[in-house]
């Protein structure tokens, strides 16, 4: 079964930092571009990064452009994104999402994990 | 910013054809995807490339577009298919993504 398992959320202070991670099985990671969509309390998706299946390109919203870092290792089947000075307004649950070939953020997104919530408050 | 705009609800009565539509200057250029959420689940894709339905989704559900706007429709529509519907696309460079702000389903 292809699968994607989030995790890394909690609660953190403004100003704070956390790193989720997205572990992979059932599918050849290294073929897929692999992105992060997240969704605040009550609000729609908001994609928030892309990076293609060599890392060689990446990609961010402005919301999250210079705080945030994606990453992948794909030995390890593993996607990540580290945040930085976190700000109330990035509170919502943070999904890892498979694109269905290499050209995302241009692509579909065809196998999503469950989310993990990330909590900014003091 | 690039922005691509649904209206906020739709209702249709069971078995008839419901119409979602996402306007946005790229799409004539760029594919949309629509994304079907129901309460307290991760999103699915009902349509990619603007009209092709991933393996698994019924036939019932359909895309199109026209010039800047492309359209998710669902066809005989069930109680079932009540969710929320997002259509996602890219900016004319292919950069950055961008989901409409949904389109809430009603369906009875």
């Amino acid at each position: 079964e292809m699968q994607l398992v989030e995790s890394g959320g909690g609660l953190v202070k403004p100003g704070g930092s956390l790193r989720l991670s997205c572990a992979a099985s059932g599918f050849i990671l290294s073929d897929h571009s692999m992105n992060w969509v997240r969704q605040g309390p009550g609000k729609g998706l908001e994609w928030v990064s892309s990076i293609s299946s060599t890392s060689q390109f990446i990609y961010y919203a402005d919301s999250v452009k210079g705080r945030f870092a994606i990453s992948r290792d794909n030995a390890e089947r593993s996607l990540y994104l580290q945040m930085n000075s976190l700000r109330p307004e990035d509170t919502a649950v943070y999904f890892c999402a498979r694109a269905m070939g290499d050209t995302a953020p241009n692509d579909g997104f065809d196998i999503w994990g469950r989310g993990t919530m990330v909590t900014v408050s003091s | 910013s690039y922005e691509v705009t649904q209206p906020p609800s739709v209702s249709v009565s069971p078995g008839q054809t419901a119409r979602i539509t996402c306007s946005g200057d790229a799409l004539s250029a760029k594919y949309a995807y629509w994304y079907q959420q129901k309460s307290g689940q991760a999103p699915v894709l009902v349509i990619h490339e603007d009209r092709k339905r991933p393996s698994g989704i019924p036939e019932r559900f359909s895309g199109s577009t026209s010039g800047t706007m492309a359209t998710l429709i669902i066809s005989e529509a069930q109680v079932d298919d009540e969710a929320d519907y997002y259509c996602y696309s890219v900016d004319v460079r292919g950069n950055p993504g961008v989901f409409g702000g949904g389109t809430k389903l009603t369906v009875l």
